[in-house]
């Protein structure tokens, strides 16, 4: 089944810095690839999310690349806030079947100011 | 904006008693899963249920785990017979047919003493 590895598992950058949260996924048929932001003790929210049809999607300051030959995506945060301080979690899932989604151990973000 | 619902926020049972796990997905969507996050790990696909079966399960899913689907809006997971290792938060999830977006409920959070 599918499998997917997050690197790294806590990120500190000061305010205004640049931060980058990288996946791998072992299943070529994966083709959904969404990031989902978790605060402490509340539900991941969706912060943006790459089909395997696109290379990369911008959201003001969020990003996403996809290389689907390597199998990694990658999540570039800009000019990063306190409040982007939270738990990050990438994921996968392939269309067929359930179209579960398959989580990264997720990433600790914090932002110092 | 719609949202999943789930009830109740915060559960505790003694070990060995039968709980319910209730969602409210969100009214035209066609997937449902339940996935659980224990205390500082990542998010785990428990069971995917489309088309009112279910559709794909994990091995955490045995024979103690069961969903239903009742009345055409609520979702539910009994767990029949809790064990310690059943404590953690308990997410509901809904998506449209295809690579959507999964659309997270605010989770159960289950104590088992």
């Amino acid at each position: 089944g599918e499998n997917v590895e997050q690197h790294p598992s806590t990120l500190s950058v000061q305010e205004g810095d640049s931060a980058v949260i990288k996946c791998t996924y072992s299943d070529s048929a994966s083709n959904y690839f969404p990031w989902y932001k978790q605060e402490l003790g509340k539900r991941p929210q969706l912060i943006i999310d790459i089909r395997s049809n696109v290379g990369e999607k911008k959201d003001q300051r969020i990003a996403v690349t996809l290389n689907k030959t390597a199998k990694h995506f990658s999540l570039h945060i800009t000019e990063t806030q306190p409040e982007d301080s939270a738990v990050y979690f990438c994921a996968a899932s392939s269309k067929g079947g359930s179209e579960k989604l398959v989580f990264g151990k997720g990433t600790k973000l914090t932002v110092n100011p | 904006e719609p949202e999943v619902t789930q009830t109740p926020s915060h559960q505790v049972t003694q070990m060995g008693q039968e709980v319910i796990l209730r969602c409210v997905p969100i009214s035209n969507h066609l997937y449902f899963y339940w996935y659980r996050q224990i205390l500082g790990q990542k998010v785990e696909f428990l069971v995917s249920f489309y088309n009112n079966e279910i559709s794909e399960k994990s091995e955490i899913f045995d024979d103690q785990f069961s969903v239903e689907r009742p009345d055409g809006s609520n979702f539910t997971l009994k767990i029949r017979s809790t064990k310690l290792e059943d404590s953690a938060m308990y997410f509901c999830a809904s998506r449209t047919q295809g690579l959507t977006e999964a659309f997270f409920g605010q989770g159960t959070r289950l104590t088992v003493v």
